[in-house]
């Protein structure tokens, strides 16, 4: 059962544009919704989290915006750069522990 | 080390044999969890321990599966009479504990490939 719907599969942005993926979950009782960054090769890695008491939160380049009513969130990475171009996965939890559960993944690459 | 460390980085095996996947955590770290990534997809929690116990194994797909942490740093995770269908990344995570919304960092996987 997929719990995390992630959209779209993959996206393509020009350098220096903004890219956008979104995320979609159904369990309520999840609290706790981190992006990860995944190069090939490599195990992914923490991008950013947000709990669902803000509606916003920015870190350097990279925004998730919350919204808890729709149970939707999303990763924005303003200025994009070809260094970016990696795979995304959100996720969320809210169980015992911290167990993942993650969407399928965005391909980004962008474009110099 | 500096992070989560698994070994091998590959393993070709062949059906019907039995294989073992090791994860050494992050010094400290007392939550260790294991998933599977198959290709294209996110990855799937199979199990999680806290300290030696496993503290949630509902994500293992059947009782080919088994993983042990004795004395609650490294892991291992053992198939046994492999399958195709096995053939994936397994990931090894580990926080400083397995408080909820506690950062988890993941090491670089075993490439399982079952032929």
């Amino acid at each position: 059962q997929q719990q995390v719907k992630q959209s779209p599969q993959s996206l393509i942005v020009q350098k220096g544009g903004i890219s956008i993926i979104n995320c979609a979950y159904e369990n309520t009782a999840f609290d706790y919704f981190p992006w990860y960054q995944q190069f090939p090769g490599k195990g992914p890695a923490l991008l950013i989290a947000i709990r669902p008491d803000v509606s916003e939160k920015k870190e350097g380049r990279f925004t998730i915006s919350f919204n808890k009513s729709a149970k939707q969130f999303s990763l924005h990475i303003m200025d994009s750069q070809p260094g970016d171009s990696a795979t995304y996965f959100c996720a969320a939890s809210g169980e015992y522990g911290n167990k993942l559960v993650f969407g399928a993944g965005t391909i980004l690459r962008v474009k110099s | 080390g500096a992070g989560v460390s698994q070994t091998p980085s590959n393993k070709v095996t062949e059906k019907g044999k039995y294989v073992e996947l090791r994860c050494d955590p992050i010094s400290g770290h007392t939550a260790l969890y294991w998933y599977r990534q198959s290709l294209g997809q996110g990855p799937e929690f199979l199990i999680y321990f806290q300290g030696t116990g496993a503290a949630d194994d509902s994500g293992l797909p059947n009782d080919r599966f088994f993983a042990v942490r004795p004395e609650g740093s490294v892991s291992t995770l053992k198939i046994q009479r492999t399958e195709r269908g096995d053939s994936a990344v397994y990931l090894c995570a580990s926080s400083v504990q397995g408080a909820r919304r506690t950062e988890a960092f993941f090491g670089q996987g075993t490439r399982l490939t079952v032929v």
